[in-house]
């Protein structure tokens, strides 16, 4: 049924560990997102690509590296992280930018990473 | 940058009744506002949208109203179900890719 998929649903690494997160969309959407949803926070805004172009970067640290090696593929590579990145992770896609016809965002639904 | 604020952060309503969430934000360029709602365990999925050229917009029991002055913007339920309980998301963006999300509210329907 999702257009977004993404694996795996559930991740417990080690701070010292590597590690990557994959989505894939079904869509022929053109523009793929990297959000964290932590508990009572708004959901925040890693990364976006753009026909496979990085378009933004929102000051995320360089233990998280983006990788989108075509428009239906993302990764997000983990390394070396902190207990505080614990959260939930998003991919979404988009047809477009936001505000025009086909903008709205479809979301997977999200690795739960544990960082112990 | 876009600051969206969203209120309240719970709200409880008894089956039937209406449910409203307010939301404001910060940058006057913002032009288009959507709503996700997101159920446990689940991913956000859009309920509705408005751009700022309309000032409200109604999909059956759920409708969004704008008021680009006050820069507020709010989601009405009607007839409340207990489907209906989730947490909802209201969301800003001028354009781009770049959507600013708000904290959430989290709507409890007791039946």
């Amino acid at each position: 049924e999702t257009g977004v998929t993404q694996t795996p649903r559930h991740l417990v690494m080690g701070m010292t560990n590597k590690k990557s997160l994959k989505c894939e969309q079904h869509l022929g959407h053109n523009a793929m997102y990297w959000y964290k949803q932590s508990a009572k926070k708004p959901l925040e805004l890693m990364f976006v690509y753009s026909l496979e172009e990085r378009v933004e970067n929102n000051s995320v640290p360089s233990r998280f590296s983006p990788e989108c090696p075509n428009s239906s593929h993302l990764f997000l590579h983990l390394h070396t992280l902190q207990p505080e990145d614990s959260a939930l992770y998003l991919c979404a896609s988009s047809q477009d930018q936001a505000g025009s016809l086909n903008s709205p965002l479809h979301f997977g639904n999200g690795t739960r990473l544990t960082v112990t | 940058g876009e600051n969206v604020e969203q209120h309240p952060s719970t709200l409880s309503v008894q089956e039937g009744d209406s449910a409203v969430i307010k939301c404001t934000y910060s940058d006057s360029a913002s032009n288009y506002f959507p709503w996700y709602k997101q159920e446990l365990g689940k991913r956000p999925q859009l309920i509705i949208d408005i751009r700022s050229n309309v000032g409200e917009k109604k999909d059956q029991r759920i409708a969004v109203t704008l008021n680009k002055t006050a820069k507020h913007f709010s989601l009405h339920i009607t007839e409340t179900q207990p489907e209906d309980s989730a947490v909802y998301f209201c969301a800003a963006s001028t354009g781009g890719f770049k959507t600013i999300f708000g904290a959430g509210t989290r709507l409890f329907v007791k039946a």
